[in-house]
């Protein structure tokens, strides 16, 4: 199957500080990338979804200042989380779609744990 | 709309069988089915796209009812390796290919 790869897979910061997670696709073009984010024991939630080239589209209740998503190439989308705070703490995972149409899997990155100190 | 999982959990004796269900209140496009470790991505098991579909994968299978407004993971003669949360991601039509997550059902089979 096709790899996305997600780095880095732990990262810690210090308050206010901002921290980039990138999601590569290695082996297909990912038209569509999604970002989610995860609190332990519970489901994904999305963030938003990005489309290579233009803005991405943020889920209500998602500060999209907050939570800068970038999807310059069809391999690579990031995801900076600015002036993060201890509440950023979390499990983001991205997953992202080739040119398929709605019955292609999703490719899931492989994670990465933020902890805000 | 989120699609509703049945049971939130299940413990399972190694060699049992165990049902999960996932459940929309309207006709999907798709259904996707994933199991994730603790700690890690999740990983795909199979998508159903029509109604009456059913797909095998090992020990694994999944159907789709006729009217596609439910799924059901089939997981029979369950292993240690299969203990996990077990995730249904449903599409609807004209959603942009988003997938709508289930809170997840989990799975731990022991000795």
């Amino acid at each position: 199957g096709a790899v996305v790869s997600q780095h880095p897979s732990r990262v810690i910061c210090k308050s206010g500080t901002s921290v980039k997670i990138e999601c590569r696709s290695l082996d297909f073009q990912a038209t569509t990338m999604f970002w989610y984010r995860q609190f332990p024991k519970q489901s994904l939630m999305l963030m938003a979804t990005s489309n290579e080239g233009s803005k991405a589209t943020y889920e209500q209740g998602v500060e999209k200042d907050k939570f800068l998503i970038n999807h310059a190439s069809l391999t690579l989308s990031t995801l900076t989380v600015t002036s993060a705070h201890p509440e950023d703490s979390s499990f983001y995972i991205c997953s992202a779609s080739s040119r398929g149409g709605m019955n292609t899997e999703a490719f899931f990155g492989q994670g990465t744990r933020l902890t805000v100190v | 709309q989120q699609p509703v999982q049945s049971p939130q959990a299940v413990i399972l004796r190694e060699g049992e069988d165990a049902v999960i269900n996932c459940s929309s209140s309207k006709a999907l496009y798709s259904v996707h089915w994933y199991r994730q470790k603790h700690g890690e991505a999740p990983v795909f098991l199979m998508i159903l796209l029509k109604g009456g579909e059913q797909k095998g994968h090992e020990k694994i299978s999944a159907s789709f009812n006729e009217k596609k407004q439910q799924s059901s993971l089939y997981l029979t003669a369950s292993q240690l390796s299969y203990s996990g949360t077990y995730f249904c991601g449903t599409r609807n039509a004209g959603n942009n290919r988003k997938l709508i997550w289930g809170l997840g059902t989990s799975l731990a089979v022991n000795p």
